[in-house]
């Protein structure tokens, strides 16, 4: 079955940049969607089509697509970016899939 | 502003139903498909399928056919999700969410709080 590959983890320094990439062959086809969530909460979108930004996102978070890679940016990482993330596509039956998640630790 | 308002937590024992409910406001309930998307503790996001509100139709992920059953009341703006057959590894938090298409497929920018369910003898 399709599946989206995410690292299980990335940890960065405040101030730095974080990468979380999100693999899977159908991505050229299909947009790419990033979620943020915090513990006890539910997922935010922070995100859409494969680069564009939500209203009320901070603009240090970035999305592109390259080939079967998306990749989400956060630049300038602050403590309160800690969280999971989920990247979220279809298949080539355009059946929702979300990645496995990335837990991102700001040391 | 878009309100999903999901119903409370639930107990069950293995081998029983749960129906977990979906309200919503703020929005034209027809106008955009209900999905669900469930958490076991710990564990990643997994989805389950959508309702579409104005014509009543379903389509389920494929690991929860025959199990899961999607509906609709428009009179009250209100979406159920019923999963029979219950096992310990449906323990998660079962979350509703408008879709909003693009192209061929659909992503989600509201999303409800939540509803615990628990499967415990």
């Amino acid at each position: 079955s399709y599946e989206l590959t995410q690292p299980p983890s990335v940890s960065v320094s405040p101030g730095q940049t974080a990468r979380i990439t999100c693999s899977g062959d159908a991505l050229p086809k299909q947009y790419a969607y990033w979620y943020q969530q915090r513990p006890g909460q539910a997922p935010v979108l922070v995100i859409y089509k494969d680069s564009e930004r939500p209203s009320g996102i901070p603009e240090r978070f970035s999305g592109a697509s390259s080939g079967t890679t998306v990749t989400l940016t956060i630049s300038g990482v602050q403590a309160e970016d800690e969280a999971d993330y989920y990247c979220q596509s279809a298949d080539s039956s355009a059946t929702v899939i979300f990645g496995g998640g990335t837990k991102l630790t700001v040391l | 502003q878009v309100q999903l308002v999901q119903s409370g937590a639930e107990v069950k024992k293995p081998g029983a139903s749960v129906t977990v409910s979906c309200k919503a406001s703020g929005y034209t309930f027809t106008g955009y498909n209900i999905h669900w998307v469930r958490q076991a503790p710990g564990q990643g996001l997994e989805y389950m399928g959508w309702i579409n509100p104005y014509t009543g139709g379903t389509n389920y992920a494929q690991r929860f056919q025959g199990r899961v059953t999607m509906t609709r009341d428009r009179s009250i703006s209100t979406a159920y999700m019923y999963l029979s057959s219950l096992g310990s590894d449906d323990t998660a938090l079962y979350y509703c969410t408008q879709g909003v298409v693009v192209v061929n497929t659909e992503y989600f920018h509201h999303w409800g709080q939540g509803t615990l369910v628990t499967v415990s003898s």
